[in-house]
């Protein structure tokens, strides 16, 4: 199985352009997430889709957009990149929302790293 | 709000040592505790897990004990192995009110032969 596949792996944008970030899970899983990881803070979500149909913010949602496109497919786009958006970002998906199956696992593409110059 | 805090890394071991990465969360209730792995280049991958407390989630080796007098969920493990080395995250999930997973700012472990 594939798992949660993520695309790019690797970008570099110019400051002002933009891209989407694309994410795949063939799990059938419910939920999805996009996190990013920057050195000393962890992972920080920018913003989840319990399920097919809705979005919802996380912590640090400014400056994303994000689409449920189908149960697979969640993507996520810069509109305007910006130095600070120079991360790893993460895709993840689980079966069902995190706050109805506490046991749930979550399951985590590879990354995109992104440098935005 | 919640919160999870990790020992500051790089933890620095020789083959064969123990290891205890601690972490200490705050939130009210009873969330449930998690340890991720991240190896270079990919990833988290969940770890082990504790959903009540004194459960004891264990796997690879690894253990952790959900202690709720302490608020504490340290990771361990007898005997470190080179293909150990990785950057480890707790994490929590607590039902009621926010429901978004937080975790901490991750460990990272290197381990020499």
């Amino acid at each position: 199985n594939a798992g949660v596949t993520q695309t790019p792996k690797f970008q570099v944008l110019k400051t002002g352009q933009s891209m989407t970030l694309q994410c795949a899970q063939d799990m059938n899983h419910n939920s999805m997430y996009w996190y990013r990881q920057d050195p000393g803070m962890g992972l920080r979500l920018i913003y989840y889709s319990a399920s097919e149909g809705t979005t919802d913010k996380g912590e640090v949602p400014n400056g994303y957009n994000v689409s449920r496109l189908n149960k697979r497919e969640f993507s996520l786009r810069l509109e305007s990149a910006a130095p600070s958006q120079t991360s790893v970002y993460f895709c993840a998906s689980s079966e069902a929302p995190w706050a109805r199956v506490m046991n749930t696992e979550a399951f985590f593409g590879q990354g995109t790293r992104l440098t935005v110059v | 709000g919640n919160s999870v805090t990790q020992m500051e890394g790089p933890v620095t071991l020789s083959e064969e040592a123990f290891l205890t990465i601690n972490c200490t969360y705050t939130a009210t209730g009873y969330p449930s505790l998690f340890w991720y792995v991240q190896y270079p280049g990919e990833g988290l991958q969940l770890l082990l897990k504790a959903t009540k407390a004194d459960d004891k989630g264990s796997n690879k080796g690894f253990e952790a004990t959900y202690r709720k007098e302490t608020t504490s969920f340290h990771l361990e493990k007898g005997s470190v192995q080179v293909s150990d080395s990785a950057v480890y995250f707790c994490a929590l999930i607590k039902s009621g009110g926010s429901y978004i997973p937080t975790f901490g700012r991750g460990t990272s472990l290197i381990v020499h032969p």
